[in-house]
């Protein structure tokens, strides 16, 4: 068990650019989540997968951002379009099938839109 | 609306002077509430999870309370490690799995 892996951790680019991140979740975990965070506040939810399935968005994740899982591994978190007010934390979470209900999380990819 | 609210937002203590944390909590039906720590430039790094109130989880120096409407984080004698950022979070019955955070408490420990 290696935890929950995010890459890259540290993202720069343009405004109006296309970025791409990935996360590796725990390997017997198939609940995955992302959560972005902002200097000074707690994450906020953004989508949720339970093995290939999406079965949550939420309201904050816009048109210009997408999110897949392939095959219930790997998740990739997409922005296009990149705008200033997108520089955050992108922090991806997972969660076991059984057992306890807390989730662990990676360390995170840190994006700055310049 | 479910909300979290943490206080302070930042703490400063000497070494060995023991202080608490607070989490206060509206929702409309509490599944479980969690606390992290989390370091600068890193990921929340999970410490307990409480389901019911009147239930505690102690873990080295720290110890988390629940009642009905909020949580504790007691610290006692904190070293300098013990410095972060600390975040409560709640999952809650009718908001699917995802979990509402807190804006989290600062702790600053010095020696």
């Amino acid at each position: 068990d290696t935890g929950v892996s995010q890459d890259p951790r540290h993202k720069i680019t343009k405004r109006g650019q296309n970025v791409t991140f990935r996360c590796d979740p725990i390997s017997e975990h198939n609940r995955l989540y992302w959560y972005r965070q902002t200097l000074g506040q707690g994450p906020e939810f953004l989508t949720y997968f339970q093995n290939e399935a999406q079965l949550e968005k939420s309201r904050l994740l816009s048109d210009r951002f997408s999110a897949e899982r392939p095959k219930g591994s790997f998740s990739t978190l997409e922005i296009q379009r990149t705008e200033q007010g997108d520089s955050a934390m992108y922090l991806c979470a997972s969660k076991g099938r059984t057992g306890g209900t807390e989730a662990f999380f990676g360390q995170g990819t840190r994006l700055t839109v310049v | 609306e479910d909300q979290v609210t943490q206080s302070p937002e930042a703490l400063r203590l000497q070494e060995g002077e023991s202080s608490s944390l607070n989490c206060s909590y509206t929702v409309s039906g509490l599944r479980g509430l969690f606390w992290y720590r989390q370091d600068p430039g890193k990921g929340p790094e999970f410490l307990f999870t409480l389901y019911s109130a009147g239930e505690e989880k102690e873990k080295e120096r720290l110890k988390a309370t629940l009642t009905k409407k909020e949580s504790f984080l007691h610290i006692t004698a904190p070293k300098p490690e013990d410095s972060a950022t600390y975040l409560c979070a709640v999952q809650v019955n009718q908001a699917g799995t995802a979990l509402i955070f807190g804006k989290g408490t600062t702790l600053s420990v010095s020696s």
